[in-house]
């Protein structure tokens, strides 16, 4: 399958600052990503879809001002989580689409974010 | 009413039995339907995924799709103690990669 490529795969920051996750296709060009919320054992939460080149389309209940997405290529997208709180501490996990619909989504390794 | 559900769990099998887990979904025009594994801390990885109504089977793993019913399944055979893991159903809803995750059945498997 694809290569996705999350970075970083664990970050601790401050409350109050910013914090970037990077979410890169390796060997395919991904037209859509999705941003996915977990927090401890509960189940994948969409929070944005991003696709190349325009804005990205947030779910309900997500502050799109502190969540900044940007796709500005075909191989690149990154979320931007602005003056975290620690209850934005979660684990934050991409995933990269292309090839016609009903084909699996391929998902990056996942970041673990902790805000002190 | 939640989009995808599963049993929560903990399912516990010993090794080499059956497990099986099961999903509904609400959304009668769903397409696509996906099993995922989860280890603690790490990135759903794909196991299954089946379009059409019936089985399907890729080695020990086995998913049935019921659309009528709006229901899909997955059997591990033969299970494993490295099986020990979350398993999350996801649902394709229209033509587009989102997907709608259950919450996700943890499975034991006992050695």
């Amino acid at each position: 399958g694809a290569v996705v490529s999350q970075h970083p795969s664990r970050v601790i920051c401050k409350s109050g600052t910013s914090v970037k996750i990077e979410c890169r296709s390796l060997d395919f060009q991904a037209t859509t990503m999705f941003w996915y919320r977990q927090f401890p054992k509960q189940s994948l939460m969409l929070m944005a879809t991003s696709n190349e080149g325009s804005k990205a389309t947030y779910e309900q209940g997500v502050e799109k001002d502190k969540f900044l997405i940007n796709h500005a290529s075909l191989t690149l997208s990154t979320l931007t989580v602005t003056s975290a709180h620690p209850e934005d501490s979660s684990f934050y996990i991409c995933s990269a689409g292309t090839v016609p619909v009903d084909t699996e989504a391929f998902f990056g390794q996942g970041t673990r974010l902790t805000v002190v | 009413q939640k989009e995808v559900e599963q049993n929560s769990g903990p399912l516990s099998v010993p090794e080499g039995a059956i497990a099986s887990l099961n999903c509904t979904y609400s959304d009668r025009g769903s397409q696509s339907f996906f099993w995922y594994r989860q280890y603690s801390g790490k990135s759903p990885e794909l196991i299954m995924f089946i379009y059409s109504n019936g089985d399907k089977e890729d080695g020990r793993f086995t998913a049935q799709l019921n659309k009528a019913s709006q229901y899909v399944s997955l059997l591990i055979r033969d299970s494993q103690p490295s099986d020990s893991a979350t398993y999350l159903c996801a649902v394709n809803m229209g033509h587009d990669y989102k997907l709608s995750f259950g919450a996700g059945t943890t499975v034991t498997v006992r050695a």
